[in-house]
């Protein structure tokens, strides 16, 4: 298993470009989110999904967008980047949601995004 | 509203020496807690989880935590710390509605 991927590694944008985030689970699992992750303060919840075609808001949604097609896939899309979304971007998964989303979340290696 | 914190935002502690981690939440519930590690330039991994019973938790790579329901707090502890236990470490609070809370995170330093 490849357990979480996410793709880019690395990327930088000019203010107002649009670009998105790809993540991929390979383990089957229902619950997938996107979190950002700014210094001194953990990490954010910006969307989540319990399940294919179904998303919701998190904590910092503005200037997001997300899908859910399949259960393997859960991209993020910047509409119209801006410096303040300069940041790490982690794509997260869980096997269950019966627990209400509380069970183990499976990190990916993250993404580096600046915006200029 | 839910919130977790961690009071100390970096730490050092000698090669062989115990560690305690601190964190408090806020929830009106029976929380469930994590203490999550990040390793630079990876994602967060697992160490340990609290969902009921025993309030002493075991984790990975010697880690264990302790629940206390009546100071809110499930701080993180090693009896004695390894030059590769270095690294940022996050506490987190299952926060109802399929979310999950993390604190601003405690970098640990280890000193030879």
């Amino acid at each position: 298993n490849a357990g979480v991927t996410q793709t880019p590694k690395f990327q930088v944008l000019k203010t107002g470009q649009s670009m998105t985030l790809q993540c991929a689970q390979d383990m089957n699992h229902e619950y997938m989110s996107w979190y950002r992750q700014d210094p001194g303060m953990g990490l954010r919840l910006i969307h989540y999904s319990v399940g294919a075609g179904i998303t919701d808001q998190g904590e910092v949604p503005n200037g997001y967008n997300v899908s859910r097609s399949t259960t393997e896939d859960f991209p993020l899309r910047l509409l119209s980047a801006a410096p303040s979304q300069t940041s790490v971007y982690f794509c997260a998964s869980s096997y269950s949601v019966l627990a209400g989303g509380y069970n183990e979340q499976f990190f990916g290696p993250g993404t580096r995004l600046t915006v200029l | 509203a839910q919130s977790v914190t961690q009071p100390d935002i970096h730490i050092t502690v000698s090669e062989g020496a115990s560690l305690e981690l601190r964190c408090n939440y806020s929830y009106g519930a029976t929380p469930y807690l994590f203490w999550y590690v990040q390793s630079p330039g990876q994602g967060l991994q697992l160490l340990l989880k609290y969902f009921s019973g025993d309030t002493l938790v075991q984790g990975i790579k010697g880690f264990e935590a302790e629940f206390k329901r009546s100071q809110s707090s499930f701080n993180l502890r090693k009896p004695s710390v390894h030059w590769s236990d270095a690294a940022e470490y996050f506490c987190a609070v299952g926060a109802g509605g399929f979310k999950t809370i993390f604190g601003a995170g405690t970098r640990l330093f280890v000193k030879a």
